[in-house]
C-alpha cells in the first residue's frame, strides 16, 4: 500500500534537472509532495488532485496520472537549496482530504556546486 | 503564523518508563496529526484530530499510545511502558482541514529508549 518512489537517490550539479517518480498500486485521490532537510521538518511543496487541480509553489512542477496511479515531481535548473529528501504522500478514495497520508520511502537529492 | 511547535525536541528514557510529548499547532488550524518517522523512512500516520475529536487511530498503533487534544488547541501524545522499538522521531502536523490542505509539520520530538 505504501507508494514506491524512484529513484532512491540522485546526485546533480547545479543547474541540472531531475525527475522523481511516485507510484501506487491503489486508486488515488491526491498526491502530496514534501521536502525534508536533515534534522528539519518536512516542508510542503505541492498537492495534486484527481481531476487536475494543483496547489503549491509556482516554481514547482509536477504531474499526476490518475489512470496509471503515478505522480512525478520535476526539478529544473536545480539549486543547492534543493538538496534534501523528497517524499510523496498519497491518500485513497474514502480517506480523501483527511490528511491521513501514506508516505513513500523518500528520494534523496544532493545538488553539488 | 508561528508554525507548529513541539516539545521537547529530544527525549531519552529508559525502557518501561512513560513519556509525554506536546504539540502546539498553527492557531487557526482545526486539524492536528501525529506521525512517526524512523531513520530512512517516510512519516507513518498515527492519529488525527478534528478540533478536540480524535477521528482515527492507526491500527498499527499499540494500546500503549494515547493522544489527546482537550480543548481543540494543543495536543499531547503519551507512550506508556516504552520499548526500544518506540525510538523514533514523532512529528506533529496541522492543517486547515478545508479541502485538500497541506500539512504543516513541526520539527518533531526525537525519542530514544535505552
Amino acid at each position: 500500500q505504501q507508494p514506491v518512489q524512484s529513484p532512491q537517490a540522485v546526485i546533480l550539479r547545479e543547474g541540472e534537472d531531475a525527475v522523481i517518480n511516485c507510484s501506487s498500486s491503489k486508486a488515488l485521490y491526491s498526491v502530496h509532495w514534501y521536502r525534508q532537510k536533515h534534522g528539519e521538518a518536512p516542508v510542503f511543496l505541492m498537492i495534486l488532485l484527481k481531476g487536475g487541480e494543483q496547489k503549491g509553489h509556482e516554481k514547482i512542477s509536477a504531474s499526476f496520472n490518475e489512470k496509471k496511479q503515478q505522480s512525478s515531481l520535476y526539478l529544473t535548473a536545480s539549486q543547492l537549496s534543493y538538496s534534501g529528501t523528497y517524499f510523496c504522500g498519497t491518500d485513497k478514495p474514502g480517506s480523501s482530504n483527511t490528511g491521513k497520508l501514506i508516505f513513500g520511502q523518500g528520494t534523496t537529492l544532493q545538488v553539488k556546486p | 503564523d508561528t508554525g507548529v511547535s513541539q516539545d521537547p525536541r529530544h527525549k531519552i528514557t529508559k525502557r518501561g518508563q512513560n513519556v509525554t510529548f506536546r504539540c502546539d499547532p498553527i492557531s487557526e488550524h482545526n486539524r492536528l496529526y501525529w506521525y512517526r518517522q524512523t531513520l530512512g523512512q517516510g512519516p507513518e500516520f498515527l492519529t488525527y484530530f478534528q478540533n478536540e475529536a480524535q477521528l482515527e487511530k492507526s491500527r498499527l498503533l499499540s494500546d500503549r499510545f494515547s493522544a489527546e487534544r482537550p480543548k481543540g488547541s494543543f495536543s499531547t501524545l503519551e507512550i506508556q511502558r516504552t520499548e526500544q522499538g518506540d525510538s523514533a522521531m514523532y512529528l506533529c502536523a496541522s492543517s486547515s482541514g478545508t479541502g485538500a490542505s497541506p500539512l504543516h509539520f513541526g520539527n518533531g520530538t526525537r525519542l530514544t529508549v535505552t
